[in-house]
């Protein structure tokens, strides 16, 4: 069964920093493009950050450039969000995905993991 | 960034009816389209990719149709367990964007 469980998640200062993390089983982890999702809370869903399989590309949303650092580890079959400098508007569950890439370069997310809520506050 | 607008925003609909869906793009995103079901509490689940090829496991109840812009899902006949949150996702470039979603709720 493929399976994706994140964890790291918590309450943290504006300004501060937090690492996330995604384990991956089930599948040939270094076989796929991996991506954080998030989705603040009460509202909709919004793309974060993707990793190629072998970590020699990365995209980032506008709003987290500089700030976010996606990463994996294929040989401990998992993946990382490093978020530093975070503000309130980060506040979110985040979401680990398996990234299908399509004919058009980018493409759907399947399955996903049951989230790890991350609560920017003072 | 393409903006994707479902509507309506929620949808009453009894057990046993049609639920129709909409979703439409701010530029043409070819068939470059996928469909999720998202219950409380619980993570997003892929129903439909490439506008109209359903996911494994995903019951033929479930449609989707469309290309370009305008696009929709289409529950043949609602089921309890059908009761949820439906987003859209453009992949027509890197910079992926997802709907506001439709709720359907019970009638």
């Amino acid at each position: 069964e493929v399976q994706l469980v994140e964890s790291g998640g918590g309450l943290v200062q504006p300004g501060g920093s937090l690492r996330l993390s995604c384990a991956a089983s089930g599948f040939t982890f270094s076989s796929y493009w991996m991506s954080w999702v998030r989705q603040a809370p009460g509202k909709g869903l919004e793309w974060v950050a993707n990793i190629k399989q072998d970590g020699s590309e990365k995209y980032y949303v506008d709003s987290v450039k500089g700030r976010f650092t996606i990463s994996r580890d294929n040989a401990k079959n998992s993946l990382y969000l490093q978020m530093n400098s975070l503000r309130a508007e980060d506040t979110a569950v985040y979401y680990c995905a398996r990234d299908y890439i399509a004919a058009a370069g980018t493409g759907w997310f399947d399955p996903w993991g049951q989230g790890t809520l991350v609560t920017v506050s003072s | 960034e393409i903006v994707m607008t479902q509507s309506p925003a929620t949808l009453s609909v009894s057990p046993g009816e049609r639920a129709t869906l909409s979703c439409r793009a701010s530029q043409s995103v070819s068939s470059n389209l996928a469909w999720y079901q998202q219950k409380p509490g619980q993570a997003p689940r892929l129903l439909i990719y490439g506008a109209s090829t359903r996911a494994t496991g995903i019951p033929a109840r479930f449609s989707g149709s469309g290309s370009g812009t305008e696009f929709t899902l289409t529950i043949s006949s609602l089921q309890s367990e059908d009761f949820a949150v439906y987003y859209c996702q453009q992949y027509n470039n890197w910079r992926r964007t997802f709907g506001q979603g439709t709720k359907v709720e019970i009638k």
